[in-house]
């Protein structure tokens, strides 16, 4: 159980399209989902939390219009990158926790390897 | 407070042997401690996680060793396998559920 989907798993787009990465829980509902960045052989850093049906949380420094996050239902939620550029290629890593007070295990999906030309 | 601080930064252990990494925490309130492993291009793993009610939790070659006393927690790998080569980061959830990493290790396996 806990399984977590991401897609796509990598996209190529030139400079200045939008791309949208979906994450979705495949076998549990989520109330809160995570979104990460990660650079090459460094640990993750969280860019926003998702919860759904509200707005999200940027963390400092996270350019909430150029990374819109979207938590429409409790299994799925997206993160659009507009305007890609080049220094937004990274790999993008989104988590999912099951809803309970004492549930603090985050389930993260297989991450999505974004390519800006 | 909020910093979870890990070492070492790599590791090389010949086959079979014993891999060990530790982490250490400063804010008291951290109640959860789980270790992710992650391989190249993958998302990151739940590998084992413990709570501070208990000293030692053990899921076949993968031990934590938690010590509350002294705010630092370790993973060992007995029989370290190939396989085993990943990258590890350790983590706690503060009390909005955001998990604070690590800054994780690259453990070699050599065969």
């Amino acid at each position: 159980g806990a399984v977590v989907s991401q897609h796509p798993s990598r996209v190529i787009c030139k400079s200045g399209t939008s791309v949208k990465i979906e994450c979705r829980s495949l076998d549990f509902q989520a109330t809160t989902m995570f979104w990460y960045r990660q650079f090459p052989k460094k640990s993750l850093m969280l860019m926003a939390t998702s919860n759904e049906g509200s707005k999200a949380t940027y963390e400092q420094g996270v350019e909430k219009d150029k990374f819109l996050i979207n938590h429409a239902s409790l299994t799925l939620s997206t993160l659009t990158v507009t305007s890609a550029h080049p220094e937004d290629s990274s790999f993008y890593i989104c988590s999912a926790r099951p809803p309970g007070q004492g549930r603090k295990t985050q389930y993260f999906g297989p991450g999505t390897r974004l390519l800006v030309l | 407070q909020q910093q979870v601080k890990q070492s070492p930064q790599s590791l090389i252990v010949q086959k079979g042997g014993i891999s060990i990494i530790n982490c250490a925490y400063e804010n008291t309130a951290f109640d959860y401690f789980p270790w992710y492993q992650q391989f190249p291009g993958k998302g990151p793993a739940l590998l084992i996680a413990i709570r501070p009610d208990v000293s030692e939790k053990k899921e076949g070659r993968f031990t934590i060793s938690f010590n509350k006393s002294a705010k630092q927690f370790s993973l060992h790998i007995m029989d370290s396998q190939p396989g085993d080569s990943a990258t590890y980061f350790c983590a706690a959830p503060d009390s909005s559920y955001k998990l604070i990493f690590g800054s994780g290790t690259r453990l070699l396996v050599r065969p």
